[in-house]
């Protein structure tokens, strides 16, 4: 069966510094995957999604990057981070037209 | 461009109460419709959808019924307990190019009291 996978957990990080966020999935191929935030009051926002490896798809200009180096593998990332970027980061893939999500990253930028 | 729209809350209510959550869209073709929910600390799960039109969704005593002519998919359950606390999410999915992704509402918390 297929499971989605994220880590860290919980991160608590100083303005300024670096990001990176990883996300795998298990028991597919090619998977479409997805990289939202969920912030306070704001419900969910599609941040990137790819299709393949090394294709990259933005939603919303910002201070984040993504990047998928292999077929089951996503990053978000930033170079330095800013107090807005504080947030419930969600992973997800897809099958027809059904989103599976992993378990979360919750950073705190402080 | 696609949009969902879900009612203001939170939500609290006493257990064995029956819930309505409203949701309604905008979306161009047909969209499949889906609610998800997320427990205290965890990531989104699927709790039930509709892919066509007058379609009913269900699972674990919810229900949702795709209603293209109020362009809505309301979350009913007719005796809330207090293990669906939970933050509800309405999204839709439609084509895009190659491409599908889920549209979001911005979700509401729902408490339930014993």
């Amino acid at each position: 069966s297929q499971t989605i996978h994220q880590w860290p957990a919980t991160l608590v990080q100083p303005v300024g510094s670096p990001l990176s966020l990883e996300c795998t999935v298990e028991g597919t191929s090619n998977p479409n995957l997805y990289w939202y935030r969920q912030a306070a009051g704001r419900g969910l926002q599609l941040l990137f999604y790819s299709v393949g490896i090394g294709q990259i798809s933005s939603e919303v200009p910002q201070n984040l990057s993504a990047s998928r180096p292999q077929d089951r593998q996503f990053i978000l990332s930033s170079k330095k981070l800013l107090l807005s970027d504080s947030g419930f980061y969600l992973c997800a893939w897809r099958l027809g037209g059904e989103l599976f999500f992993g378990e979360g990253s919750r950073l705190t930028v402080l | 461009g696609d949009s969902v729209t879900q009612m203001e809350g939170p939500v609290t209510l006493s257990e064995e109460a029956f819930l309505t959550i409203n949701c309604t869209y905008t979306a161009t073709g047909y969209p499949s419709l889906f609610w998800y929910v997320q427990y205290p600390g965890e990531g989104l799960q699927l709790l039930l959808k509709a892919t066509k039109a007058d379609d009913k969704g269900s699972n674990k005593g919810f229900e949702a019924t795709y209603r293209k002519e109020t362009t809505s998919f309301h979350l009913e359950k007719g005796s809330v307990q207090v293990s669906d606390s939970a933050v509800y999410f309405c999204a839709l999915s439609a084509w895009t190019g190659a491409n599908s992704k889920l549209t979001f509402g911005k979700g509401i918390t729902l408490s339930v009291r014993p």
